[in-house]
């Protein structure tokens, strides 16, 4: 079946210091990708988003393109800041007729300043 | 706006009560979704409706209880629940276009069974 793998974390940075939190997929299809970010004490928001092969999706600095060939996402920053600090989840859409979002375990971030 | 609200934020709940989670959304999204979020994991997908009809029930037991009174409000009716059920509850909302779609998530309500 569909399935995401991304990074063990916690991943702990400095602030201004480069990201990558990688993650895979496998999918049967063309699944949607999207890497979705919870704050502490908060819902899951939207971070970005692409639907199709070599889409690049981005926001808030970061960003993350669909790569059929590796089946990978990796999402990426070149400086983050202390309020990067959550975790974030890569996921990718199950297009059958359950709608559903599939989620990988996620990986905390922790950025010191 | 893409804004999914839910009431209330935080629920204590003994194991013999009754009680209900709420979640709103005016989006126009015509499918809607109740999750589960234990700590440290990723949401576990419970219910989901699709233009107001139960779509997808992912094996739940039925001490949850969900309803979808309008294309905008979902709730889920909790009763005699276990200790083992508090949680982070997060409802969703997501419309289809033909680039594909998004979940959109609410804050949740913190729930604790005592």
């Amino acid at each position: 079946g569909n399935s995401v793998t991304q990074m063990e974390g916690p991943v702990t940075l400095s602030e201004e210091a480069f990201l990558t939190i990688n993650c895979t997929y496998t999918a049967t299809g063309y699944p949607s990708l999207f890497w979705y970010v919870q704050y502490p004490g908060e819902g899951l928001q939207l971070l970005l988003k692409a639907t199709k092969a070599d889409d690049k999706g981005s926001n808030k600095g970061f960003e993350a393109t669909y790569r059929k060939e590796t089946t990978s996402f990796h999402l990426e920053k070149g400086s983050v800041q202390v309020s990067d600090s959550a975790v974030y989840f890569c996921a990718l859409s199950d297009q059958g007729r359950d709608d559903k979002i599939i989620f990988g375990k996620g990986t905390r971030l922790h950025i010191l300043p | 706006d893409t804004e999914v609200t839910q009431t209330p934020k935080h629920l204590v709940m003994g194991m013999t009560n009754k009680k209900s989670l709420k979640c709103e959304q005016h989006m126009g999204h015509r499918a809607m979704y109740w999750y589960k979020q234990k700590a440290k994991k990723p949401p576990e997908l419970m219910f989901v409706y699709s233009y107001e009809k139960l779509s997808i029930n992912e094996s739940v037991p039925s001490r949850f209880s969900p309803e979808c009174p309008n294309s905008s409000l979902l709730n889920l009716h909790l009763h005699a629940l276990q200790p083992e059920d508090s949680a982070l509850y997060l409802c969703a909302s997501s419309s289809r276009s033909l680039l594909g779609y998004e979940q959109y998530f609410g804050p949740g309500t913190r729930l604790t069974v005592t």
